[in-house]
């Protein structure tokens, strides 16, 4: 079976500081990979996703970025953070991102930016 | 307008009744439709997937879909307390991109 893990899951971060998050899938090869923000009490904005190695498509244009160095590892990072990057960070996966293809959510990274 | 409404809620229920939930979305290329439960703070989880108009059930969930109308809902029979958290609906297009909702707040209680 699939599995999809998201490190840190807490983090509480400095206004300036940089940023790295890290999700892995595992169980799967050439997934489709997403990464979410989630404000309190609104719904899943999107940030990036990757249909493969090296390949990221932006969104939404901000102080984030991503990349994806090995089929399964999907990075988010920032070399300065704001007040408004505060967060829940969510990487989702997709087998090959056709309308039909269901996504399913790692656990999150609860980013807090002071 | 919203890509992906939803009822803003909160909504609450009594244990043991059927809580409803609805979204309507934009955008007519749209193709599948997805309904997650959140937890608070934890991720969204798949409760069900429609692809075609009509009733999907699974348990105690039934999806309704009517894409002339471009409405999608949720019922949830029996409701239980366990069912209290926030209901997201996600749209996706041919293109394989998902638009969600803001999600619907349902409280259930005993």
């Amino acid at each position: 079976s699939q599995t999809i893990h998201q490190w840190p899951a807490t983090l509480v971060q400095p206004v300036g500081s940089p940023l790295s998050l890290e999700c892995t899938v595992e169980g799967t090869s050439n997934p489709n990979l997403y990464w979410y923000r989630q404000a309190a009490g609104r719904g899943l904005q999107l940030l990036f996703y990757s249909v493969g190695i090296g390949q990221i498509s932006s969104e939404v244009p901000q102080n984030l970025s991503a990349s994806r160095p090995q089929d399964r590892q999907f990075i988010l990072s920032s070399k300065k953070l704001l007040l408004s990057d505060s967060g829940f960070y969510l990487c989702a996966w997709t087998r090959d991102g056709t309308s039909t293809d269901t996504q399913y959510f790692g656990p999150g990274t609860r980013l807090t930016v002071l | 307008q919203k890509e992906v409404e939803q009822n803003s809620g909160p909504l609450s229920v009594p244990e043991g009744a059927i809580a409803s939930l609805n979204c309507t979305y934009s955008d007519r290329g749209s193709q599948s439709f997805f309904w997650y439960r959140q937890y608070s703070g934890k991720s969204p989880e798949l409760i069900m997937s429609i692809y075609s108009n009509g009733d999907k059930e699974d348990g105690r969930f039934t999806a309704q879909l009517n894409k002339a109308s471009q409405y999608v809902s949720l019922l949830i029979r029996d409701s239980q307390p366990s069912d209290s958290a926030t209901y997201l609906c996600a749209v996706k297009t041919n293109a394989g991109k998902s638009t969600f909702g803001d999600g619907t707040t349902l409280t259930v209680k005993p």
